[in-house]
């Protein structure tokens, strides 16, 4: 149980151009979802946290007009990349808080990951 | 704002042998919780084990234990009998009681010695 699927798991787009990522809870809901950042080597980087059916909270010198999150189900948000320029490459990580936390409490289950590559 | 540090960017052991990552995290709530998450080179992050702060038990998990000292703000995962799966990047993660954020710490690579 507990699994959490990203889409595309890859993709490369040219800069200029916007890109949509897909988070999706395949067997709970979520109440909250949570998109991060990670360079090579480094920990994890939240970005924001949306909660289902209101406007996402960005983290300090997160660009709320770049990265826009969308969270319009208890079991899908998604993340786009506007305008994406070369320096937006990384690996985007999003988690999922269920809804019934019962022993669960707090944990956040992760996603996959979608390795984006602007050219 | 509550920090988690793990000092030790780098580790490896011996295979069959038990090898400690150490944690510290600086809080001043007495509700949290703490994580051990491990990302092995497919980067998927899987939950290792969870320690609420109000037990005084230390987690288990069949290989995987934790030294939980509360007054020292400690919280070391033991990996007894390492096995070459065990490879990846540990992170230890903190979480205040009703917040929303984990709290990262930079993060430890493991590496398994054959």
């Amino acid at each position: 149980g507990a699994v959490v699927s990203q889409h595309p798991s890859w993709v490369i787009c040219k800069s200029g151009t916007s890109v949509k990522i897909e988070c999706r809870s395949l067997d709970f809901q979520a109440t909250t979802m949570f998109w991060y950042r990670q360079f090579p080597k480094q920990s994890l980087m939240l970005m924001a946290t949306s909660n289902e059916g209101s406007k996402a909270t960005y983290e300090q010198g997160v660009e709320k007009d770049k990265f826009l999150i969308n969270h319009a189900s208890l079991t899908l948000s998604t993340l786009t990349v506007t305008s994406a320029h070369p320096e937006d490459s990384s690996f985007y990580i999003c988690s999922a808080e269920s809804i019934y936390r019962g022993i669960s409490l707090y944990e956040q289950y992760f996603g996959p990951g979608t390795r984006l590559t602007v050219t | 704002a509550q920090t988690v540090t793990q000092s030790q960017p780098e580790m490896s052991v011996q295979e069959a042998e038990t090898v400690t990552l150490s944690c510290t995290y600086d809080t001043s709530e007495s509700d949290y919780y703490l994580f051990w998450y491990k990302q092995p080179p497919s980067r998927q992050m899987i939950l290792v084990i969870r320690q609420e702060a109000y037990k005084q038990q230390n987690a288990t998990e069949n290989r995987f234990s934790v030294n939980f000292q509360k007054a020292a703000k400690s919280f070391s995962l033991k990996i007894s009998d390492s096995q070459l799966g065990d490879a990846a990047m540990y992170f230890c993660a903190y979480i205040n009681g009703g917040a929303q954020k984990l709290v990262f710490g930079q993060g430890t690579r493991l590496t398994i010695n054959p």
